[in-house]
């Protein structure tokens, strides 16, 4: 199947600072990406839809100036976590889809302290 | 009510036993449906797509009931390393409408 990836897997860091994930779909391109937010023992929450060279699509509730999103490559999605605070500690996930399947990337298990 | 709603568990099965989740949606319009297998701390991994006939893949046997709003995952002859937490995925229409369940954690017991 295809292959989705992020980095970091796991990331540390303070109150107040900035947070980049990288995703990216290795043998295939797409349009389209999506980004999860998974609290423990909850389900994956959608959070924003990454449209390559466009403006994301941002769920209800989810801060768009909060979660940045920059979908500059067919290959290339980036979440920025601006500012974090401790509750937005969770397990990040991103996702493309191609013909109906969704593929997922590892996920990235941000902790702000 | 919630758009897909699952049993959380967990099932605590011993090898061998046959186990079976239900999974229940709320939007009638709902086109497409899948399980996922999502062990702890990895992302979610396809299991098994959920056609409108029901379908089998091994010992895996998936199916879709419209008129009540469920699909429902079987599994025969439970193995250690089946244990995991399945989440029932709803497409409810649009490229972008899928919605997780929060899953139902299977433990598999020697």
């Amino acid at each position: 199947g295809a292959v989705v990836s992020q980095h970091p897997s796991r990331v540390i860091c303070k109150s107040g600072t900035s947070v980049k994930i990288e995703c990216r779909s290795l043998d295939f391109q797409a349009t389209t990406m999506f980004w999860y937010r998974q609290f423990p023992k909850q389900s994956l929450m959608l959070m924003a839809t990454s449209n390559e060279g466009s403006k994301a699509t941002y769920e209800q509730g989810v801060e768009k100036d909060k979660f940045l999103i920059n979908h500059a490559s067919l290959t290339l999605s980036t979440l920025t976590v601006t500012s974090a605070h401790p509750e937005d500690s969770s397990f990040y996930i991103c996702s493309a889809r191609t013909d109906n399947e969704q593929f997922f990337g590892p996920g990235t298990r941000l902790t702000v302290l | 009510r919630k758009e897909v709603e699952q049993d959380p568990g967990p099932f605590n099965v011993p090898e061998g036993a046959t186990v079976a989740f239900n999974c229940t949606y709320s939007n009638s319009a709902s086109q497409s449906f899948f399980w996922y297998r999502q062990d702890c701390r990895k992302e979610p991994k396809l299991l098994m797509s959920v056609y409108s006939s029901g379908n089998e893949d091994g010992r895996f046997t998936a199916q879709l009931n419209r008129a009540s709003q469920y699909i429902s995952l079987l599994i025969r002859d439970s193995k250690l390393s089946d244990s995991a937490t399945y989440l029932c995925v709803v497409n409810s229409g649009g490229y972008q409408k899928v919605t997780f369940g929060t899953g139902t954690k299977l433990q598999v017991i020697p």
